[in-house]
């Protein structure tokens, strides 16, 4: 199985200030068909998870542009420009190239 | 509206059955391949499997731990997903997602459910 590994798993942040999470896979997540295949959720406290960002670093409908993702082959960041209270939650990265699926531990962002 | 609604969970015996479905609408459920993800109380999110849709036969993939004890199906004439568990464990305790992977080459889910909570206990 392909091991998801974040840092850091928790990120105090002031209001108006950036916040970056790295996601580190055991192997190279390009898939056969040339994308990688790395996606962001969010989650909330008390929700489900949310899409942020597919395939490395494509923003999902409705999510605002102060997320954005990048990185190649096996080193992946989320990077947010400026947290708003909104965004405190438990961020996950997540590979969709090879069976099983499989998710990072999450990375707590909260407000300091 | 585009919304996944599971319902099934409950308290159940270590070694007994449950059977969580997850009502789609508000798209065409049966162009989906549809999954289950759960998450342990606390922990973070664990894949359990998947099923394609008609035009790929309805084949099915599990996590290496659930496969033989959990069974997905689905049901396009209700728009419904079902995940079948047996021989439950106390570590199958986790709220249980249903998921719709997205169209295109998305290569993740791009709706989620809200989840139903699973406690497996004597």
């Amino acid at each position: 199985d392909i091991v998801m590994t974040q840092t850091p798993l928790s990120s105090p942040v002031t209001l108006g200030q950036p916040a970056s999470i790295s996601c580190r896979s055991s192997q190279s997540l390009v898939h056969s068909d040339g994308n990688t295949y790395l996606s962001w959720l969010q989650q909330r406290p008390g929700q489900p998870p949310r899409l942020l960002i597919y395939k490395t670093s494509n923003r999902f409908s409705g999510v605002p542009d102060r997320f954005s993702g990048s990185g190649a082959g096996t080193d992946f960041t989320l990077k947010i420009s400026r947290v708003e209270a909104e965004d405190v939650g438990v961020y996950y990265c997540m590979q969709g190239t090879q069976f099983p699926w499989t998710f990072g531990q999450g990375t707590k962002v909260e407000i300091k | 509206e585009v919304q996944l609604v599971e319902s099934g969970g409950g308290l159940v015996q270590p070694g007994g059955s449950l059977r969580l479905s997850c009502a789609a609408s508000g798209f065409i459920f049966s162009d989906h391949y549809m999954d289950w993800v759960r998450q342990a109380p606390g922990k973070g999110l664990e894949w359990v499997g998947r099923i394609r849709n008609k035009a790929n036969s309805y084949t099915t993939e599990y996590a290496a731990s659930m496969k033989g004890r959990f069974t997905i199906s689905r049901d396009d004439s209700k728009n419904s997903l079902y995940l079948e568990m047996n021989s439950l464990k106390t570590e199958d305790t986790a709220v249980y997602y249903c998921a719709r992977k997205g169209s295109g080459s998305y290569g993740t889910f791009d709706i989620w459910g809200q989840g139903t909570m699973v406690t497996v206990s004597s």
